[in-house]
């Protein structure tokens, strides 16, 4: 099945720097979701990205389908950007995760 | 409206009791998942309906049950609670399966286990 691998697994930001998160996934696939869990929380889509870069705000995913890898910068990190952030590229009928990169962002 | 709507969203249960967790959507999705989610681990699928159709995961396949009356609505069954089944269980939809399409989770059902 599909291997999806998170870089770093934490992070710690001082507030006002930037992060960058990386997704590798192991077989072939068409689309790659992000996904922002909350401490404690449930988790809220970021981006659903096929391919190339996308801008939300801050943040900003990039995805090479071809290199088999999707990342995600945070600029100006912010306190509240604190929580967990997963990868998961869809399957046919299925999504596959990756365990997350954990930031925490200190004033 | 995107809302996955999960009942209830705390639940404390005593050990060898029976669980039962809800989930609906108002999108016409045709997927709706759930999944286990512990501390530090990735959200772990334990089954999903396209359609009519429960694809169970081969190593949860007798912890979990779940029903699908209507499109809307999904649930979630544990026959006898394990204290292992202590985590977040969260449930999700999607249009026509995984391939293209995005994924909206609930807020999520906690389940602590005593």
């Amino acid at each position: 099945g599909q291997q999806v691998q998170q870089s770093p697994a934490s992070l710690v930001l001082q507030e006002g720097e930037n992060a960058e998160l990386q997704c590798n996934f192991s077989t072939s696939l068409n689309s790659m979701q992000w996904f922002y869990q909350r401490p404690g929380g449930s988790l809220v889509s970021l981006f659903y990205n096929p391919s190339g870069t996308k801008h939300s705000g801050r943040l900003t995913s990039t995805t090479v389908i071809k290199e088999r890898r999707s990342s995600l910068h945070i600029s100006s990190s912010q306190t509240t950007d604190s929580g967990t952030y997963l990868c998961a590229p869809p399957g046919y009928q299925n999504f596959y995760f990756g365990k997350g990169t954990s930031l925490t962002v200190i004033p | 409206d995107t809302t996955v709507k999960q009942n209830p969203r705390y639940k404390l249960a005593r050990v060898g009791k029976p669980v039962n967790l809800i989930c609906s959507q108002t999108m016409n999705h045709d997927t709706m998942y759930w999944y286990q989610k512990k501390p530090n681990q990735a959200p772990k699928l334990l089954l999903f309906y396209y359609d009519k159709i429960l694809n169970r995961e081969a190593d949860t396949f007798e912890k979990f049950q779940s029903s699908r009356p209507n499109n809307s609505f999904c649930s979630l069954y544990i026959g006898s609670a394990g204290l292992e089944y202590s985590a977040m269980y969260l449930c999700a939809s999607s249009r026509a399966g995984g391939s293209g399409n995005t994924l909206y989770f609930g807020e999520g059902s906690r389940l602590i286990v005593v």
